[in-house]
């Protein structure tokens, strides 16, 4: 079982640079969401899509573009990227209609660093 | 807002002892919560929930968390630790009544570690 799948798992960037996260799930969940994971803060929700379509703001927006044309699918794109934007990423999916009771599943992680 | 509380960064313990890490939480109505653990250089893996019910939930590997709607609490535990047990734990919240969207907030994890 493949579960959620993201690439790449290690990136250096400069600073104004443009780049795409990957991520793909064979699960077929409905609901996909990024989020940004820095040290004593925790994991911060970026975007999240509850199906092809549709996606909405997490609690960090900004500087990150998000679209879902397939249920699988749900890519990450930096436009521009800053130092600030140097951190771990994870997307993770669940079910849809479990709602928030429903548990995510989490891919392995993309650590990007931007100088 | 919906807010999650490690008050820990790190919880030390032998193994064989027990252990706990704190959570407590803020949302307006009935909470959704949930345990996660990471190990190092890899993904969240779910340890286990509390949507209804028994306030006393178990989980995998032996886990089991409490929640305290008094105190607004969900701690995490476990009767006999294992030096496998150290990782990073993270609590998170989401809100009934939310719909499909149930975003999920996480804390600032806690991690950790049991010594030999």
């Amino acid at each position: 079982n493949a579960g959620v799948t993201q690439t790449p798992k290690f990136q250096v960037l400069k600073t104004g640079q443009s780049m795409t996260l990957q991520c793909a799930q064979d699960m077929n969940h409905e609901y996909m969401s990024w989020y940004r994971q820095d040290p004593g803060m925790g994991l911060r929700l970026i975007h999240y899509s509850v199906g092809a379509g549709i996606t909405d703001q997490g609690e960090v927006p900004n500087g990150y573009n998000v679209s879902r044309s397939t249920t699988e699918d749900f890519p990450l794109r930096l436009l521009s990227a800053a130092p600030s934007q140097t951190s771990v990423y994870f997307c993770a999916s669940r079910r849809k209609a479990l709602g928030g009771t429903g548990e995510l599943f989490f891919g392995e992680g993309s650590r990007l660093t931007v100088l | 807002a919906q807010s999650v509380a490690q008050p820990e960064d790190q919880v030390n313990v032998a193994e064989g002892n027990p252990l706990t890490v704190k959570c407590t939480y803020s949302v307006s109505g009935n909470p959704y919560l949930f345990w996660y653990v990471q190990y190092p250089n890899r993904g969240l893996q779910f340890l286990l929930k509390y949507i209804t019910g028994d306030n006393l939930v178990k989980g995998s590997y032996g886990f089991e968390a409490e929640f305290n709607k008094s105190q607004t609490s969900f701690h995490l535990k476990k009767p006999s630790a294992l030096v496998s047990d150290s990782a990073l734990y993270f609590c998170a919240v989401s809100q009934s009544g939310s719909g499909n969207t149930g975003k999920l907030i996480f804390g600032q994890g806690t991690t950790l570690q049991v010594k030999p």
